[in-house]
């Protein structure tokens, strides 16, 4: 089936420092990729929508210039958190598919901690 | 998309079959209805899809009702490690692009105990 690798799995930064999440697809070329984000207790909610070649979709309230998104290939999208505070400690996942009649695959996940 | 509502919580004896109900009571005619479940500190997995008709895979059983109003997941014989957060969610169907989206809500938490 279809696998979605997220990397790195959790890391722990300064307080004013940047973190990058690779979102890849394995086994399948993805034109979208989804990211979200789940605080503790809580459902996921989208961050954005990340396509290949063009500039990613933003949800309301969410700041396109703290979290940078670059999908530069068919199997790579990248979230960066730019001078991350603790309030953006949470748990970052990417999603993506395949073709049309397939459905999302998440991948495991990154727990950033900002200290 | 249309809205879901799912109970907030269940409990299920480890061998038995969980039964995990979903009102879309609002679904229109080109939605379909998806199941998937996150494990604790994982990344949500994909368990199944269905329009209208029943489906079953390795995983489990979609029933969906006649008017599809509401739907049942079914686990035919659930383990511990199937206890997870089980979202019921509704989205176009031939949607593409950014329209893929899935909207989570807060999910059933179900509980295998031994």
């Amino acid at each position: 089936g279809a696998v979605v690798s997220q990397h790195p799995s959790r890391v722990i930064c300064k307080s004013g420092t940047s973190v990058k999440i690779e979102c890849r697809s394995l086994d399948f070329q993805a034109t979208t990729m989804f990211w979200y984000r789940q605080f503790p207790k809580q459902s996921l909610m989208l961050m954005a929508t990340s396509n290949e070649g063009s500039k990613a979709t933003y949800e309301q309230g969410v700041e396109k210039d703290k979290f940078l998104i670059n999908h530069a290939s068919l199997t790579l999208s990248t979230l960066t958190v730019t001078s991350a505070h603790p309030e953006d400690s949470s748990f970052y996942i990417c999603s993506a598919r395949g073709d049309y009649s397939s459905p999302l695959h998440f991948g495991n996940g990154t727990r950033l901690t900002v200290t | 998309d249309a809205k879901t509502t799912q109970p907030t919580s269940m409990d299920c004896a480890e061998g038995r079959a969980a039964n995990l109900p979903c009102n879309h009571s609002t679904i229109s005619g080109n939605e379909y209805v998806y199941w998937y479940r996150q494990i604790h500190s994982q990344g949500p997995q994909y368990i199944i899809h269905g329009l209208k008709n029943n489906e079953t895979n390795e995983m489990a059983s979609l029933i969906i009702t006649e008017d599809r109003k509401s739907s049942t997941l079914i686990l035919p014989h659930a383990t511990l490690r199937d206890t997870a957060v089980y979202y019921c969610i509704v989205r176009p169907m031939n949607s593409g692009g950014s329209n893929y989206k899935l909207t989570f809500g807060k999910g059933t938490l179900l509980t295998v105990n031994p």
